[in-house]
């Protein structure tokens, strides 16, 4: 079975740091596309970031770029986002996502994790 | 950026009704365009890729159409569990979802 399991959220303080794991299993994550989203409460969805599962290229939001930094490491079958420069408006559950396609980017995500919850305040 | 407009943002409808979804690219987009369903408290679930091809496992009361800007997802006899809020989202540049539909019960 496909899965996708994150951690790491919590409560943190403006201007300070976290960083979030998403553990995958039942597929070649290798060879995948992956992806962070976020929802603030009670509000949509927003597209944080996503990692090339082929070369590696990273793509991020306006909102991010320059204090989040999304990588991967296959050996370990593991994802992550990490949080820099954290402010009230990052507040959100943030939900990992796989690509629709092997070898591809930007096709959509069929499987997603459950969410781990992010809140920045003081 | 891309935007992605969906229209109504929220929507009234009984058991059996059909029900179709609005969304509105800024630019064109060709046939980059997914849809979601997410319920209260839980993660999204993957509907509809390409604009039109129903993931696996999903109901063919759903179906989607469209390409360029204009989009619409169509669900052709509301079941109890349909009820939700759905998102659109463009896959043709990064991604962007649209601000979702609350489907809610007449």
């Amino acid at each position: 079975e496909v899965q996708l399991l994150e951690s790491g959220g919590g409560l943190v303080q403006p201007g300070g740091s976290l960083r979030l794991s998403c553990a995958a299993s039942g597929f070649t994550f290798s060879s995948y596309a992956m992806s962070w989203v976020r929802q603030a409460p009670g509000k949509g969805l927003e597209w944080v970031s996503s990692i090339s599962g082929s070369d590696g290229s990273t793509y991020y939001a306006d909102s991010v770029k320059g204090r989040f930094t999304i990588s991967r490491d296959n050996s370990k079958n593991t994802l992550y986002l990490q949080m820099n420069s954290l402010r009230a408006e990052d507040t959100a559950v943030y939900y990992c996502a796989k690509d629709l396609r092997i070898n591809g980017d930007f096709n959509g995500m069929d499987v997603w994790g459950q969410g781990t919850t992010v809140t920045v305040s003081s | 950026d891309i935007q992605m407009t969906q229209s109504p943002s929220s929507l009234s409808a009984s058991v059996g009704d059909r029900v179709t979804i609005t969304c509105r690219a800024s630019q064109s987009i060709s046939t980059y365009l997914n849809w979601y369903q997410q319920k209260p408290g839980k993660a999204p679930k993957f509907l509809i890729y390409a604009a039109s091809s129903l993931q696996s496992g999903v109901p063919s009361r759903f179906s989607g159409s469209g390409s360029g800007t204009d989009f619409t997802l169509t669900i052709s006899s509301l079941q109890p569990e349909d009820f939700a809020t759905y998102y659109c989202q463009q896959s043709y540049s990064t991604y962007t979802f649209g601000q979702g539909t609350k489907l809610e019960i007449k």
